[in-house]
């Protein structure tokens, strides 16, 4: 079965610095990978997805992440955090074949230090 | 509105009783998913419907959760003889063709039930 695991539960940056999320997943193939975003008292919003192709995908927010099939990672980045990405980051991993639906990660909540 | 639109957006309830949670999915999309939201469990898979077909159950926990879809629109998840561990926040997302097309769930912001 697929898995996802983030393994930070909480990270803390300061304001214009960069952010790194990181993302593991495991599966067989290769997957479709997700980055959303839930931001306080909101749903969850889709930064970008990976289904194949360039392994550096670009998302909205100034988001990117990139895929490593070789450390099977998917991790999110961006080079300057502002106050408004303060929010619980989730990475998913779509099986793309037989059943449908995400599988997500346990999240990573995101601080923003003045 | 044009986003997926989730009731009741709270909901408390006393343990043993019955509660219906609805979902109004965006017009068109023929996927539609039930997820669960607890404290630091991550979002958990509870159901997917394609139409008004449920291909896969597999994610509800146990047989007091129940679904259905009507109309390939609007879906209900029932809790029967609600429990304090079922308190979760329920989290609905449509999608257009589902993963396997373009990808894309669109959530709803959910539904938080508390089991007194």
């Amino acid at each position: 079965a697929q898995s996802v695991t983030q393994p930070d539960i909480h990270i803390t940056v300061s304001e214009g610095a960069s952010l790194e999320l990181r993302c593991n997943y495991s599966y067989g193939a290769t997957p479709y990978l997700f980055w959303y975003v839930q931001s306080p008292g909101q749903g969850l919003q889709l930064l970008l997805k990976y289904f194949s192709g360039d392994t550096l995908v670009q998302g909205i927010k100034g988001f990117e992440a990139e895929f490593k099939r070789s450390q099977s990672s998917f991790n999110l980045r961006k080079p300057s955090v502002h106050w408004s990405d303060a929010a619980e980051y989730f990475c998913a991993v779509g099986e793309g074949g037989g059943a449908d639906g995400l599988t997500f990660g346990k999240g990573t909540h995101l601080i923003i230090q003045p | 509105g044009a986003g997926v639109s989730q009731s009741p957006s709270n909901k408390v309830t006393e343990k043993g009783k019955d509660v219906e949670l609805r979902c109004d999915p965006i017009s068109g999309h023929t996927a539609l998913y039930w997820y669960r939201q607890s404290l630091g469990q991550g979002l958990e898979f509870l159901i997917y419907f394609q139409g008004n077909s449920a291909p896969d159950k597999s994610g509800l926990p146990s047989d007091r959760f129940s679904a259905e879809r009507t109309g390939g629109s609007v879906s209900t998840l029932t809790i029967q003889r609600t429990q304090q561990e079922d308190s979760a926040v329920y989290l609905c997302a449509s999608s257009l063709v589902g993963v396997r097309g373009t990808g894309e769930l669109f959530f709803g912001e959910g539904s938080r039930l508390t089991v007194l």
